[in-house]
C-alpha cells in the first residue's frame, strides 16, 4: 500500500555536528514533500518543502534531498543545536485534486547531545 | 499571536461523554484541517474545510465526530459518546489555498478518554 515511512527512530548527534534525517515514500504519483518538526507539546512546524521537479532545496541551515529513483528523500541540519532536538516528520502530498491532505511518516526523534 | 490557536490545551472525559474542541485559524486562511495524532506517530488526516464547506473526511472519521466551520472562520470538533480509543492529540492547520499551500498547525488539544 501507499505509505510514509522513516528508517530511523532515533538519532542522537553531538552539537555541532551535521544531521541527516532519512524518508522512504512509496507513492510515486507524490508530487510535494515537507519536513516538519515537532517539539514536545507543540503541534509541527514547518521547516521546509520541495516538490517532484526539484532534487534539492535549501534553506537556513537545512538542506531537503530527494532521490524519486529510489523514493528517498533526506533532511540534513548542519551544525546541530541543542533547540533542534525534537522529533521530525516527512510528509507528502498525495495528488486527488483538492486539499493539502499531507499523510505523514512515523518520525524520527533527534537528540542533540551537548 | 496571529498562529493557529485552538482550546482547551488538554481535556479529561469519562467514557461516553460528549466532547468538543474549537480551533482558530490564521486569520486569512480559508482552508483549515483536522488531524488526530496518537503518541510516537505522525499526524493522520480527519477532514478539512474551505471556507465553510467541509470537503473531505476520512474514514477514521466515524459516526460519533462531527466538525463545522460555520462562518468559515473558526471550526469546532465534536466527539460524541467517547471511547477510551478516542484518546488522542487533535490538532488543527490552516492554509491559504493555492500552488504554494503550507499547512500551519495549531498546539494541539490533548485528550483523554477514561
Amino acid at each position: 500500500g501507499e505509505s510514509v515511512g522513516l528508517h530511523l527512530p532515533t538519532l542522537s548527534v553531538q552539537e555541532g555536528d551535521n544531521s541527516i534525517i532519512n524518508c522512504a515514500y512509496s507513492n510515486s504519483a507524490s508530487d510535494y514533500f515537507i519536513w516538519y518538526k515537532q517539539e514536545s507539546g507543540k503541534g509541527p512546524q514547518f521547516i521546509i518543502d520541495i516538490r517532484s521537479n526539484m532534487d534539492k532545496r535549501q534553506g537556513q541551515r537545512v538542506t531537503v534531498l530527494l532521490n524519486k529513483t529510489v523514493k528517498h528523500l533526506s533532511l540534513q541540519i548542519a551544525a546541530t543545536q541543542p533547540g533542534d532536538s525534537a522529533v521530525y516528520f516527512c510528509a507528502e502530498n498525495r495528488i486527488t485534486g483538492g486539499g493539502n491532505k499531507l499523510t505523514f511518516g512515523t518520525g524520527t526523534q533527534l537528540k542533540v547531545e551537548l | 499571536d496571529t498562529g493557529v490557536s485552538q482550546d482547551p490545551r488538554h481535556k479529561i472525559t469519562k467514557r461516553g461523554q460528549n466532547v468538543t474542541f474549537r480551533c482558530d485559524p490564521i486569520s486569512e486562511h480559508n482552508r483549515l484541517y483536522w488531524y488526530r495524532q496518537t503518541l510516537g506517530q505522525g499526524p493522520e488526516f480527519l477532514t478539512y474545510f474551505q471556507n465553510e464547506a467541509q470537503l473531505e473526511k476520512s474514514r477514521l472519521l466515524s459516526d460519533r465526530f462531527s466538525a463545522e466551520r460555520p462562518k468559515g472562520s473558526f471550526s469546532t470538533l465534536e466527539i460524541q459518546r467517547t471511547e477510551q480509543g478516542d484518546s488522542a492529540m487533535y490538532l488543527c492547520a490552516s492554509s491559504l489555498e493555492g500552488n504554494n499551500e503550507k499547512l500551519f498547525f495549531g498546539s494541539g488539544t490533548q485528550l483523554s478518554v477514561l
